[in-house]
């Protein structure tokens, strides 16, 4: 099967830093990945669509210049989480697209302090 | 609109006991659909996937799926449940407009006791 490293998966950061969050498809190319979040003991709510070589289309209510998606590879895509605050701590998981089946990420703990 | 929803919250069986996950969408169209499991702290591991061919679909784990039109269900079932079943499961759909987007159900966490 398809495999998505997702790194680091987990992370301690101050507030007011920045968080970078990597996601790779380690077989496959994805020309599109997917970023989520995940509250406690809550469903998966998608922040954004990342497309290889173009701009990520983010969610109603997403903020753009808080969580920075690059996907500059078709293995590679990378959510930056700046000025990080608590209320930003959460659970992220990636995604990459082969279809028909999407493979995800072991998910990222960020804990902002 | 597009919706999966997911009855029960929790679900709570015995070892051995039938295992059923209930999920219904909505859809004009049937969409490809999806149930994945999730363990603590972990990322999403698919279980089976409804792409149109078979409506019963068979998965890891013992796991299998029917899909069902009429009803616009597709629930997850399990014959004999084990302890190591003890997860949250997520039924998905695909959004319409292509790739991958997935649409989630908020989750059912089934717990399975001695």
């Amino acid at each position: 099967g398809a495999v998505v490293s997702q790194h680091p998966s987990w992370v301690i950061c101050k507030s007011g830093t920045s968080v970078k969050i990597e996601c790779r498809s380690l077989d496959f190319q994805a020309t599109t990945m997917f970023w989520y979040r995940q509250f406690p003991k809550q469903s998966l709510m998608l922040m954004a669509t990342s497309n290889e070589g173009s701009k990520a289309t983010y969610e109603q209510g997403v903020e753009k210049d808080k969580f920075l998606i690059n996907h500059a590879s078709l293995t590679l895509s990378t959510l930056t989480v700046t000025s990080a605050h608590p209320e930003d701590s959460s659970f992220y998981i990636c995604s990459a697209s082969r279809l028909p089946e999407a493979f995800f990420g072991q998910g990222t703990r960020l804990t902002v302090v | 609109a597009q919706s999966v929803t997911q009855l029960g919250s929790h679900v709570s069986v015995s070892e051995g006991a039938l295992v059923l996950l209930r999920c219904n969408y909505s859809s004009s169209v049937p969409p490809y659909l999806f149930w994945y499991v999730q363990y603590p702290n972990q990322g999403l591991q698919l279980l089976l996937k409804y792409t149109s061919a078979a409506t019963l679909v068979k998965g890891i784990n013992g796991f299998e799926a029917e899909f069902k039109k009429s009803e616009t269900s597709f629930h997850l079932t399990k014959p004999s449940a084990h302890m190591s079943d003890a997860a949250e499961y997520f039924c998905a759909r695909r959004a319409d407009g292509g790739y991958n987007k997935l649409i989630f159900g908020a989750g059912t966490r089934l717990a399975v006791h001695p």
